[in-house]
C-alpha cells in the first residue's frame, strides 16, 4: 500500500495563477479531506468528502473547489492563487467514515503564492 | 470561536524521562479528541484517542488524560526517546465531521 500520496511536493504560483493539487489514497477509504496548516496554527479543513460524488465545505473553502469522481482521488484545486494561500497543505483519509479515529495524512504539498 | 490551544510551544526532555504534553480546550460540547505526533517534513501520524466519557486511554508507552471539568488534554509519553522528537497537537470535534486542531507543541529529547 502507498497509503495517502500527494503531488506536487512544492509548489510555487503567481497572483491570480490556478493549479490543481493532487491526492491519491488505496486504502479504499470513503472519508477524505484536505487540510492547510500554517506557522503558529493548527490545522484547519478546507472541504471535505464522505464518499464518491459527495462533498462538504470545512473551516476554511473560500477560493477552494473540490470534487471526487471516485473513492481514490481528491483533487484540491486552487481557482485564482492569493498570497494568503500561502501554507503547506495536506490531505487526509480514514476508514471510519469521518475525521474521527485514525485519519492518514499524505507527505503535504508546499505552495508559495507570490 | 471557541479553538483548541496548548500551554506551552516548546518541551525538552532527558532521553529515558517522561513527557507530558498539555492542552486546553473551549468548547464544552466537544466529544472526542485525538493526540497527533508529526515530525519535521511529514503529514501529521494518529497517536490516541480518548472519548469524552473517559478521563484516561492508554496505549503503548503513551497515555491521554481527560479533565473535563477544567477542559485539558494531556499526553504522557513514558521514557521518552529521541524518536519522539517531534510536534505534538491535540484535536477535538466540535461537532459531526468537525475536528479542530490546536497549534502543537514542539518536544525535543535530548541524549
Amino acid at each position: 500500500n502507498a497509503g495517502v500520496t500527494q503531488t506536487p511536493k512544492f509548489q510555487v504560483l503567481k497572483t491570480g495563477q490556478s493549479m490543481t493539487l493532487q491526492c491519491a489514497q488505496d486504502m479504499n477509504h470513503e472519508y477524505m479531506s484536505w487540510y492547510r496548516q500554517d506557522p503558529g496554527m493548527g490545522l484547519r479543513l478546507i472541504h471535505y468528502s464522505v464518499g464518491a460524488g459527495i462533498t462538504d465545505q470545512g473551516e476554511v473553502p473560500n477560493g477552494y473547489n473540490v470534487s471526487r469522481s471516485t473513492t481514490e482521488d481528491f483533487p484540491l484545486r486552487l481557482l485564482s492563487a492569493a498570497p494568503s494561500q500561502t501554507s503547506v497543505y495536506f490531505c487526509a483519509s480514514s476508514y471510519s467514515g469521518g475525521p474521527q479515529g485514525e485519519q492518514f495524512f499524505g507527505p503535504g504539498t508546499r505552495l508559495t503564492v507570490l | 470561536g471557541e479553538s483548541v490551544g496548548l500551554h506551552l510551544p516548546t518541551l525538552s526532555v532527558q532521553e529515558g524521562d517522561n513527557s507530558i504534553i498539555n492542552c486546553a480546550y473551549s468548547n464544552s460540547a466537544s466529544d472526542y479528541f485525538i493526540w497527533y505526533k508529526q515530525e519535521s517534513g511529514k503529514g501529521p501520524q494518529f497517536i490516541i484517542d480518548i472519548r469524552s466519557n473517559m478521563d484516561k486511554r492508554q496505549g503503548q508507552r503513551v497515555t491521554v488524560l481527560l479533565n473535563k471539568t477544567v477542559k485539558h488534554l494531556s499526553l504522557q509519553i513514558a521514557a521518552t526517546q529521541p524518536g519522539d522528537s517531534a510536534v505534538y497537537f491535540c484535536a477535538e470535534r466540535v461537532a459531526n465531521n468537525d475536528m479542530r486542531f490546536g497549534a502543537g507543541t514542539r518536544l525535543t529529547v535530548k541524549p
